[in-house]
């Protein structure tokens, strides 16, 4: 079956680094996605991942290692707004979203 | 990037009532839109694949009946729900697939319906 696992919560300091991991199981696979979601708002996207390796956008980055099914985001300098929850999915070969449960970020001054 | 807008953003109904909510891609063609579900501390449940021109495609416990959607055109893509019921309130977000990217998906704001 399908399946894609991301640690339902984590915790961390404002300022600092955290590091959010996924793992996935796709029937065909074409990109793996991550969205923030505020509460009460919708998602909206973060970063898009095909090939292998860090991709970096401002203060965050997004890896993806397709042999081993892994993904992970990463946030530096975090803020305040960063609070919120982090979705993962992988497309699979229809192009169809497999989506995670999300992780909630909680951020602490 | 690209913009959909949802309508309405929030509703409250009577029980037995329909509601019909709005997606509309803004600045592109969206040959397919998703419909999701998600309640309170869940994760998006995706309830039905919308393609233009075709029937929707359900995913599995999702009742068509209940939850009508029609695909007019490339921009609007619309769920009804029939009959609503309490259980029934939740987050409904709709999402089109922006083809001329990394077919990622752009989503609708939501809209939270409440069933008293």
């Amino acid at each position: 079956g399908q399946n894609i696992d991301q640690p339902t919560e984590m915790t961390a300091t404002e300022g600092a680094i955290v590091q959010i991991n996924c793992t996935y199981q796709t029937s065909g696979f074409n990109g793996l996605f991550w969205y923030q979601q505020h509460a009460g708002e919708a998602p909206t996207f973060l970063s898009y991942n095909v090939l292998d390796g860090l991709e970096e956008k401002g203060r965050f980055s997004s890896f993806l290692s397709r042999s081993k099914g892994y993904s992970y985001l990463l946030l530096k300098e975090l803020q305040m707004k960063d609070s919120a929850s982090y979705l993962c999915a992988a497309m699979d070969s229809n192009y169809q979203l497999i989506w995670g449960a999300g992780t909630k970020l909680i951020i602490k001054p | 990037g690209a913009v959909v807008s949802q309508h309405p953003s929030r509703v409250i109904c009577k029980s037995g009532t329909s509601v019909k909510i709005e997606c509309r891609s803004l600045d592109f063609q969206a040959t397919t839109m998703f419909w999701y579900r998600q309640f309170p501390k869940q994760s998006l449940m995706l309830m039905a694949t919308s393609n233009e021109g075709s029937k929707a495609t359900y995913e599995q416990g999702v009742e068509k009946d209940k939850f009508l959607i029609n695909h007019a055109s490339l921009t609007l893509s619309t769920l009804t729900v029939t009959s609503a019921h309490p259980e029934d309130s939740s987050f409904y977000i709709c999402s089109a697939r922006w083809t001329s990217g990394y077919n990622e998906q752009f989503f609708g704001p939501g809209t939270r319906l409440t069933v008293l």
